[in-house]
Order: C-alpha cells, then sequence, then structure tokens
C-alpha cells in the first residue's frame, strides 16, 4: 500500500500570507498527485491533478510542484475563501487510491 | 456537467448492513472514462477511499476496511450503490459517491464531481 503523509497537519496565517503544505507518498508515484479543498458541510473540490495542472476555474493563486515522493501545494496569496482544508490523493496505484491525512489552514 | 446524489438510511444498527445509492444525472455510468466510487469521512476526520466500480462492472476496494463491502451498478438506472456489511460505530462517517475522471492521453486522473454526502449514523 502507498502510504500519505502531509505536513503540516494545521497551520494558522493571515489574510494575503503565502502558504506551503506538503504531501510525501511512502514510495515514488511519479506525478499522480492531486490536491484537493474541503470546506465545512461541504464535499472536497479538486484544485490540482496531475501535481501541477491547474483544474479550470481555479484562481492561479493556487500552485503545485513535486514529482516521486515530495510534493507541494502553494497559495501565493491566501483569501479569505482558502480557510480550508487541504487534502493530497495519489492515484500512482489508480484505481486503488489513498488521501492523505489533511492540512487544516484556519485563520491566525 | 455531472451531478451526483446519494441517498439511503441515515441510520443503521450495529452489526447491520449499510446500503446506500448514489444516482448519476448528466452523463452515463457507462462512460469508459470514469470510475464510480465511495469515499467516506467520519465526524471530524480525514478522507477514506471506500472503493469503486468501472463500467464493465470490474470491482475495487480498500484493502484495509474491516467491514466486507460491495459495490454494484444499475446501468438502467444510472445508478451505483454501495453495501457495508457487519457495520460497527467505526462506520459512521458522511458517505460521499464521486466520479473518477481518467484521461488516458493526457495521463492524469482525479476525482472531479461529488455528491453533497450522506451522514450515516451506526447506534442501536
Amino acid at each position: 500500500d502507498i502510504q500519505m503523509t502531509q505536513s503540516p497537519s494545521s497551520l494558522s496565517a493571515s489574510v494575503g500570507d503565502r502558504v506551503t503544505i506538503t504531501c510525501r507518498a511512502s514510495q515514488s508515484i511519479s506525478n499522480y498527485l492531486n490536491w484537493y479543498q474541503q470546506k465545512p458541510g461541504q464535499p472536497p473540490k479538486l484544485l490540482i491533478h496531475g501535481a501541477s495542472s491547474l483544474q479550470s476555474g481555479v484562481p492561479s493563486r493556487f500552485s503545485g510542484s513535486g514529482s516521486g515522493t515530495d510534493f507541494t501545494l502553494t497559495i501565493s496569496s491566501l483569501q479569505p475563501g482558502d480557510f480550508a482544508t487541504y487534502y493530497c490523493q495519489q492515484s500512482y496505484s489508480s484505481p486503488l487510491f489513498t488521501f492523505g491525512p489533511g492540512t487544516i489552514v484556519d485563520v491566525q | 456537467q455531472l451531478q451526483l446524489q446519494e441517498s439511503g438510511p441515515g441510520l443503521v444498527k450495529p452489526s447491520e448492513t449499510l446500503s446506500l445509492t448514489c444516482t448519476v444525472s448528466g452523463g452515463s455510468i457507462t462512460n469508459s472514462s470514469y470510475y464510480w466510487g465511495w469515499i467516506r469521512q467520519p465526524p471530524g476526520k480525514g478522507l477514506e477511499w471506500i472503493g469503486n466500480i468501472y463500467y464493465s462492472g470490474s470491482t475495487n476496494y480498500n484493502p484495509s476496511l474491516k467491514s466486507p463491502v460491495t459495490i454494484s451498478m444499475d446501468t438502467s438506472k444510472n445508478q451505483f450503490s454501495l453495501n457495508l456489511r457487519s457495520v460497527t460505530a467505526a462506520d459512521t462517517a458522511v458517505y460521499y459517491c464521486a466520479s473518477y475522471l481518467v484521461l488516458v492521453l493526457a495521463a492524469t486522473e482525479y476525482f472531479d464531481h461529488w455528491g453533497q454526502g450522506r451522514l450515516v449514523t451506526v447506534s442501536s
């Protein structure tokens, strides 16, 4: 099984801050890594697929990078609607999948 | 634009079977570009992939699940279903159905549409 970890588990930030979240896989997954945003009471929403491809309609302040085992999600300038929980998901072992444990971004 | 909607009981007794159905609109579950999946989220916790089904009927399940699981589909109703047997309180969660798009030529794949979720509580 491919295990996913994320760091930090939570962070506090302010509007305008640059935020970086890290996701690590237990083995190389090439670029088969997706990022989702989830707000309370809502289903997850796809932000980034293929490690670095921005999903249509997602603001350009979101970006993803990495390959192999280490990946990052960056929010260049945090906006009020970005306070949420962020999950990575590996699709290397498709059609079996694993989500990371999540990173909570809350208000400082 | 695909839309997915979960339905089923919100309360299930321990040791019984949790059954949910996902109704898909705006597209066909026989579309070969998609897998159809179930993901759950215990209250206050993270996402756990349960399993998925392909238009051919082939299924894949999370080997870490403790309760036996079956996913099936009814193409005549454009629905797919989840059965989780012998449930315990640990199976209490919001259950999401989702579509998983596979773009072979682009070498990318992801969960692109989700239902709103159905809270299922396991309690006597």
